[in-house]
């Protein structure tokens, strides 16, 4: 089963305009939230993570906000640039389940058209 | 330091044939893992370990066995290829939870075709 649900599949933004991404997940024992930027034929890199006891996160031009009761959470990107473009993924995991085991949202095509 | 090394780049295998992808990396995680990237399914777990001489199952494991005899390597041995298994293989490595180490540093993939 899909644990982490990400929206939306693919999006289009004009340059310096904001992106946003959202992400919902089930299990509440996730407490580690981390976003992840892939380019092309690149391997995923973190770009941003958050953990459950704060609900907004900001480095640089990238922020998150997290709700705990509504089990969501979302990505923004302001001023979003052209070297933006990439695929992000949104990602969970648990301690009490192995910190090891990230499980994936089904990523987000952004292309941001200048 | 190199990172996360992952070798061959690409691959082409025919059905039941099988094969080794080989993952490095020179940072001293304890923890490694491989995931498989399929279009619209995101990543997904294939296999993990906490250290040398242990590993564990994540969500797809079927058909892919793993090995940990060094800090260093975790390679992902391919039994019996399936077309099923085409995909793009990741592998990833992360300090210890207790030191805050949750990042998951990715190889640059291997991608594989089963014809």
């Amino acid at each position: 089963q899909q644990q982490v649900k990400q929206s939306p599949q693919s999006l289009i933004v004009q340059k310096g305009g904001i992106s946003i991404i959202n992400c919902a997940y089930e299990n509440t024992a996730f407490d580690y939230f981390p976003w992840y930027q892939q380019f092309p034929g690149k391997g995923p890199a973190l770009l941003i993570a958050i953990r459950p006891d704060v609900s907004e996160k900001k480095e640089g031009r990238f922020t998150i906000s997290f709700n705990k009761s509504a089990k969501q959470f979302s990505l923004h990107i302001m001023d979003s640039q052209p070297g933006d473009s990439a695929t992000y993924f949104c990602a969970a995991s648990g301690l009490d389940q192995g910190a090891q085991k990230l499980v994936f949202g089904q990523g987000t095509r952004l292309t941001i058209n200048p | 330091n190199a990172g996360v090394t992952q070798t061959p780049k690409f691959q082409v295998l025919k059905t039941g044939q099988s094969m080794t992808l080989q993952c490095a990396q020179d940072m001293n995680h304890e923890y490694m893992s491989w995931y498989r990237q399929d279009p619209g399914m995101g990543l997904r777990l294939i296999h993990y370990s906490v250290g040398a001489g242990i590993t564990d199952q994540g969500e797809v494991p079927n058909g892919y066995n793993v090995s940990r005899s060094t800090t260093e390597d975790f390679p992902l041995r391919l039994l019996s290829a399936a077309p099923s298994q085409t995909s793009v293989y990741f592998c990833a490595s992360s300090g210890s939870p207790g030191t805050g180490g949750r990042e998951q540093y990715f190889g640059p993939g291997t991608r594989l075709t089963v014809t």
